[in-house]
């Protein structure tokens, strides 16, 4: 069955450093791949998405490219900021019989000022 | 904000209670998703409608079930509950029946707590 893996925090860094979030992917046929970002005590908002191999997305700072050849979809960030902080999911929605969205257990990213 | 409306946002029960949570999806949005969101199990997906009918199930119990009005919103109903089923319950909506490449937009969610 579809499986998402993605690198456990927490992970902790300083405002300005370089962020990467890596993301590794199990699915039958050619899913779509989802960031989603959680706020402390909020839902779930889309960050950015890729529906097809060589795909960048890219939102706020963020992006990440669909590599089908690695099964992979890392998130990164040139320069993150405090207001940053927050849980980050990496998603996948194969299609197929039903359209969920399989998620990676999701990595809390700390940005200290 | 997302469009998509969650009540109540917060609930607290008892054991073998049962309990309605009730979603709203966004403006001409034709497909809801429940996902339950567990330390232990993280997000993981419970069912799909899609204007109406029953489109797909996923980790359901048996003691939960859920239906689609002809207005679009949904209820998920939990019945018996059990401490095992204290966690933050999202709904999220997207427009198609279901295309991998559509977006679906989350609630705030409810958090139950089982007593």
């Amino acid at each position: 069955g579809d499986s998402v893996t993605q690198m456990e925090g927490p992970v902790t860094l300083s405002e300005e450093a370089f962020l990467t979030i890596n993301c590794t992917y199990t699915a039958t046929g050619y899913p779509s791949l989802f960031w989603y970002v959680q706020y402390p005590g909020e839902g779930l908002q889309l960050l950015l998405k890729a529906t097809k191999a060589d795909d960048k997305g890219s939102n706020k700072g963020f992006e990440a490219t669909y590599r089908k050849e690695t099964t992979s979809f890392h998130l990164e960030k040139g320069s993150v900021q405090v207001s940053d902080s927050a849980v980050y999911f990496c998603a996948l929605n194969s299609g197929g019989s039903n359209y969920k969205l399989t998620f990676g257990k999701g990595t809390l990213l700390t940005v200290n000022p | 904000d997302s469009g998509v409306t969650q009540t109540p946002k917060h609930l607290i029960t008892a054991t073998g209670q049962r309990v309605t949570l009730r979603c709203s999806p966004r403006s001409g949005d034709l497909s809801v998703y429940w996902y339950q969101q567990s330390l232990d199990q993280g997000l993981q997906f419970l069912i799909h409608y899609y204007n109406g009918e029953e489109r797909a199930k996923g980790n359901i119990l048996e003691r939960f079930s859920a239906q689609q009005f002809p207005d679009l919103h949904s209820e998920l109903n939990l019945s018996s509950l059990e401490l095992g089923d204290s966690a933050l319950y999202f709904c999220a909506s997207s427009v198609t029946a279901g295309a991998s490449s559509d977006t679906q937009y989350f609630g705030p969610g409810t958090r139950l707590t089982v007593l």
